[in-house]
């Protein structure tokens, strides 16, 4: 399974934007890179997705690089509400062999506190 | 529009003892994955079930066995629980051919075990 790397934690004050590192130097070329986060008692939230190019939603921007080698989850503008674990996941949907399920792999993620 | 529903929400079993907990899927969903997660980690896939068959298992023993059913609701068997079987149970959704979408998940079943 390929492999992310994230920093343990970050902090950002509140209303200030925050850009959440992603490493992922064995990505594939089916592998779609995800980010969910998950808040206390909660079970993980679906953040964005992409696969090559940089992705806008209601929620975040993705920044993908070049050779998509890293990526980065930007919160435009973070709020209280924003405080959680991030995980950056790359989820493999080949193909080979018939079928790919796509299971996420999770690492550790990055503890994000947001400081008033 | 019902997300992704769990339950129990909370559940504390002794040694030695079985467990099923159960999943309901998102409207429009079909295909069930069960994930581990262990406090303090991110959670370990264990295995997914579409169409009624076990499709893709994760690193976890025989002891831990699903099952679906036709309305693609699924349970999660484990059985003769270790101490170390303690961990928040998550249940995601998805569909399958959509591979690049996301899965949605439950908030988990909390398993203690004494």
């Amino acid at each position: 399974d390929a492999k992310t790397t994230q920093p343990n934690s970050m902090e950002s004050n509140e209303e200030e934007p925050v850009h959440l590192p992603c490493n992922h130097s064995t990505i594939s070329g089916t592998d779609y890179i995800h980010w969910y986060r998950q808040l206390p008692s909660q079970g993980p939230e679906y953040v964005i997705h992409g696969l090559t190019s940089n992705v806008n939603n209601r929620m975040a921007s993705l920044a993908i690089a070049e050779d998509r080698k890293s990526s980065t989850l930007i919160l435009h503008r973070a709020t209280l509400r924003d405080a959680a674990v991030y995980y950056c996941i790359l989820r493999d949907c080949s193909n080979a062999g018939g079928t790919s399920y796509g299971k996420l792999t999770f690492g550790q993620g990055t503890i994000l506190t947001v400081h008033p | 529009d019902a997300g992704v529903t769990q339950s129990p929400t909370h559940l504390i079993k002794t040694r030695g003892q079985q467990v099923t907990l159960r999943c309901s899927p998102k409207s429009g969903h079909d295909t069930v994955s069960w994930y581990q997660q262990a406090l303090g980690q991110g959670p370990q896939f264990i295995f997914q079930y579409y169409e009624e068959e076990e499709r893709q298992r994760g690193n976890f023993p025989d002891r831990f066995s699903g099952h679906q059913f036709p309305n693609y609701s699924s349970e999660l068997n484990v059985n003769a629980l270790l101490l170390g079987d303690s961990a928040l149970y998550l249940c995601a959704s998805s569909r399958q051919g959509f591979c690049n979408q996301p899965q949605h998940f439950g908030d988990g079943t909390r398993l203690s075990i004494l």
